[in-house]
């Protein structure tokens, strides 16, 4: 069974820094890119970015790009997303997902998900 | 990048009803590269389908999607209690993926 295990809850203030973590099992975790997808309350999905933990190559959404650094360690089969600083605005519910699709790294779709990092941010 | 609209917000049905739930693009979608999600209060997400009209693994058949260019369709056949939640649909055409804004099936 494919699975993705996300880390818990997190309360920051702005300014600090973190570091999600998604841990992939059940399937060849160097073979299909991940993806992250914020929520924010009450609101629908954003795509931010996919890495292919094989050899790392990462891309960004446009609106992400800069504010996050998406990285894996294929030794330990798991994805993170973080932040150097963190704003009010980045408070939202942060998915990952594990990625399906063919042709290039935008051609895809998203087959299984983590259950959902909630990260907020409040001074 | 391509909008994708939802309509409409929610949609108010009884179980046993049909849903039919429409997805607009602002250009169309290559390939029919368009998926739909299901996500309920505090889950994650749930694959439905893909390619425009395929059904992910253990999606059952009252479930179908249609579609191609800008006009994309969900439909539920028969709406049984665990249905009502929350769809979005989401283009994978062209960078960057988006999502549309979702509609809120509920119970009537």
């Amino acid at each position: 069974e494919v699975q993705l295990v996300q880390s818990g809850a997190e309360v920051k203030k702005p300014g600090e820094s973190l570091k999600i973590s998604c841990k992939g099992s059940g399937y060849s975790f160097t073979s299909y890119w991940i993806g992250w997808v914020r929520q924010m309350p009450g609101k629908g999905l954003e795509w931010m970015g996919i890495i292919y933990p094989g050899d790392s190559d990462t891309r960004y959404s446009p609106s992400f790009q800069g504010q996050v650094t998406i990285s894996a360690d294929k030794s330990t089969s798991t994805a993170y997303l973080q932040w150097s600083s963190l704003k009010a605005s980045d408070t939202a519910m942060y998915f990952c997902a594990r990625v399906q699709g063919s042709g290039t790294y935008y051609n895809v779709w998203f087959d299984a998900w983590g259950q959902g990092t909630l990260v907020t941010v409040s001074s | 990048e391509i909008v994708l609209t939802q309509s409409p917000g929610t949609l108010s049905l009884s179980p046993g009803e049909r849903a039919t739930l429409s997805c607009r693009a602002s250009q169309s979608v290559s390939s029919s590269y368009l998926a739909w999600y299901q996500q309920k209060p505090g889950q994650a997400p749930r694959l439905l389908i893909y390619g425009a009209s395929s059904r992910a693994t253990g999606i059952p058949d009252r479930f179908s999607g249609s579609g191609s260019g800008t006009d994309f369709t969900l439909r539920i056949s028969r709406l049984e209690p665990e249905d009502f939640a929350v769809y979005y649909c989401q283009q994978y055409g062209s960078s960057p993926l988006t999502f549309g804004g979702g509609t809120k099936v509920e119970i009537k």
